[in-house]
């Protein structure tokens, strides 16, 4: 099975910074990695997909990138409702299998 | 407007059976993968099984293989996960998944889920 990394597995914060998670797979998945965002109690949404491709009606201050087993998903001005935790998910083989998530909390 | 209404969660004892079902609406449910997704209390995310468009493939996680059965009906536009021989550590909330079409394997529309408890 691949591993999924990630790190920090939370950080602090305020609204207008810029924060940067990262993601680590345990064997080279191409670009086949997804990102997810969960609010406490509520459903994942997907942000990203493909590394880099933004989902249908995600803001544009989420960016993600990298390849191979190195990946990172950018939030580039934070806003008040970004607190959350953030899956990295792989879709190169099954089982898919997701990161451990990073808790975006307020500072 | 594209939705997923999980239902069929409940308390059950371990080694008893529960079936989970999931209405899918606002889109073609028969033409799209779906999957069983699970957290287990402040836990991450777990993939559980995935199924193909019409029912014919399906893989498993190898925690539930051999115990749980992911099927669909696409006349009545709903997903199903049979449960059997339930431990505690199958205990969580559980997403009905769509698979993002043209993009195998990613997520992007979760039902709201919901929980399944295995405790004696």
């Amino acid at each position: 099975d691949i591993q999924m990394t990630q790190s920090p597995s939370s950080v602090s914060a305020s609204v207008g910074d810029r924060v940067t998670i990262t993601c680590r797979a345990s064997q080279d998945i191409s670009s086949w990695i997804g990102w997810y965002q969960q609010k406490p109690g509520k459903a994942p949404k997907l942000l990203i997909y493909a590394a880099s491709s933004l989902q249908g009606g995600v803001p544009s201050r989420f960016s993600g990138s990298g390849s191979g087993t190195d990946f990172t998903l950018t939030i580039s001005s934070l806003q008040a409702e970004d607190f959350a935790t953030y899956f990295c998910q792989q879709g190169s083989s099954f089982p898919l299998t997701f990161g451990q998530g990073t808790k975006v909390e307020i500072k | 407007e594209v939705q997923l209404v999980e239902s069929g969660g409940g308390l059950v004892q371990p080694g008893g059976s529960l079936r989970l079902s999931c209405a899918a609406s606002g889109f073609i449910f028969s033409s799209d993968w779906m999957h069983w997704v699970r957290q287990a209390p402040g836990k991450g995310l777990v993939w559980v099984a995935r199924i193909n468009e019409d029912g014919t493939g399906t893989t498993y996680a190898d925690s539930v293989k051999g115990r749980f059965t992911i099927s669909r009906d696409n006349a009545r536009n709903t997903l199903y996960l049979q449960m059997n021989s339930l431990r505690d550590e199958d205990t969580a909330v559980y997403y009905c998944v769509r698979d993002r079409p043209g993009d195998n394997y990613y997520m992007d529309v979760w039902g709201k889920g919901t929980t399944a408890t295995v405790s004696s």
